[in-house]
Parts: structure tokens; C-alpha cells; sequence
């Protein structure tokens, strides 16, 4: 079955560390997003990459790095600048470049604390 | 103002009624419409989307838009306790003119139906 696999579900980062969560997709789907949840703010936009080499920041850029070197993989990396990490994180993706009209299609998110 | 605004809740209902989710948006060139369930510790999934003025139906979810007003809604008929979840409402946003599209979240409506 088509989807988004996100991995991993849970992971614990200590202080000055950095950590990769990674998001495949096996929908053919152009576009993939990266959004943070926390408590009573909703979703947040961290980076979108509508296609393959390129990304772009969304609202809460800083302290996160992302890269799109396969159509099928955008890994986010949350490095120790991000000074307050713990939330969940969701990959979606869509199905065409620049048209998010068919919605998104969301993974199964990581939950990131920090210990 | 809020790009999209949604009453985070508690909304109660008993089981059987009708829920009345309401959401108003903020960019007039908006043009994409989206509901999303999210069950508590789960990623969303999406329910409706709608495009044009007016009503849409789905089984037992109507969306209503009104472009004129910015106010997007989504009724539950004959509510059920496996309804209760956090519904978000989303708008497809443009970034940039004619550039790239993105889509905004509200903050969720927590439903509770009561049996």
C-alpha cells in the first residue's frame, strides 16, 4: 500500500545534539512538506520542497536543516540551535508541484523529546 | 489577524446531533478548502475538501464555503462517540505571487460527542 513512513516513532535527543527524522514517501508524490506540532499552536510549517534539489523555508525555519536528493526521501535534521525541540513532527506530502488542491497526505509522525 | 481561526473547543454534542465546525480565513485569494480529523496522539487524515461556493457532502460530513464571508464549515450528521477527535481546518495560501502554494492550519476544534 502507497503511504508516508516516518522514523523514527519516538526519539529522545540530548542537549548540543543533532538528530535526523526521516520521512519516505512511495506515493509518486512531488511535493513534501515538514510541520511541527505543539500544544494549542496548531501545525507549523518548518520547510516544503516541491521538488527534487529544492526547498524552501516555511515559518519556523530556524534551527532545522532539510535535503531532497531523492523525489522519495526529505529528511529533517533538527540541530542544537533548535533551542526548544520537543514537539511532534509530521512529514506530508501532496501530489503536484505547486498545488496542494488534493490535501495532504500525512505520516505517522515522530515525537522528538529532549532529555 | 490569524491566517486561518478556528474555536480550539471543547465542542459537546450528544450522540445523534448534529456538529457545526467553523472556521474563517484570511487571504480572499484562498482557493483550496480542507477538514482534517486528528485523533488524540495520531497524525491528521483528511476528510473534506471544497472549492467553489456553496455546499459539499460526503456521507455524513457536509463542508459549506463562503468565499464572500471567508468562513468555511464542516457539519457532522448524526454524531457518533468515534467522532470525538480535534478537527483542523486548512487554506491553500500562495507564498509568493504566482509562486508556490502552501497550506495553513488552524489551531483544531476539539469535538467531544457525549453518548
Amino acid at each position: 500500500d502507497g503511504g508516508i513512513t516516518q522514523s523514527p516513532k519516538y526519539l529522545f535527543r540530548k542537549e548540543g545534539q543533532n538528530v535526523t527524522l526521516s520521512c519516505e514517501q512511495n506515493l509518486n508524490h512531488d511535493a513534501m512538506y515538514w510541520y511541527r506540532q505543539d500544544p494549542g499552536q496548531g501545525l507549523r510549517l518548518i520547510y516544503y520542497s516541491q521538488i527534487v534539489n529544492d526547498f524552501q523555508k516555511g515559518d519556523i525555519a530556524e534551527g532545522y536543516s532539510v535535503s531532497r536528493e531523492k523525489k522519495e526521501s526529505f529528511p529533517l535534521t533538527v540541530t542544537s540551535a533548535q533551542k526548544n525541540p520537543t514537539a511532534f513532527y509530521l512529514c506530508a506530502s501532496s501530489r503536484a508541484r505547486g498545488e496542494a488542491n488534493y490535501g495532504y497526505t500525512f505520516g505517522s509522525g515522530t515525537r522528538l523529546t529532549v532529555v | 489577524q490569524k491566517e486561518v481561526e478556528q474555536n480550539s473547543g471543547p465542542l459537546s454534542v450528544p450522540e445523534g446531533a448534529i456538529a457545526s465546525l467553523n472556521c474563517t480565513y484570511s487571504d480572499r485569494g484562498s482557493q483550496s478548502f480542507f477538514w482534517y480529523r486528528q485523533y488524540s496522539g495520531k497524525s491528521p487524515e483528511l476528510i473534506m475538501f471544497i472549492y467553489s461556493n456553496g455546499d459539499k457532502e460526503d456521507g455524513r460530513f457536509t463542508a459549506q464555503l463562503n468565499k464572500a464571508s471567508q468562513y468555511v464549515s464542516l457539519l457532522i450528521r448524526d454524531s457518533q462517540p468515534s467522532d470525538s477527535a480535534t478537527y483542523l481546518c486548512a487554506v491553500n495560501i500562495w507564498v509568493n505571487s504566482g509562486g508556490y502554494q502552501k497550506v495553513t492550519f488552524g489551531i483544531g476544534t476539539k469535538l467531544q460527542v457525549i453518548p
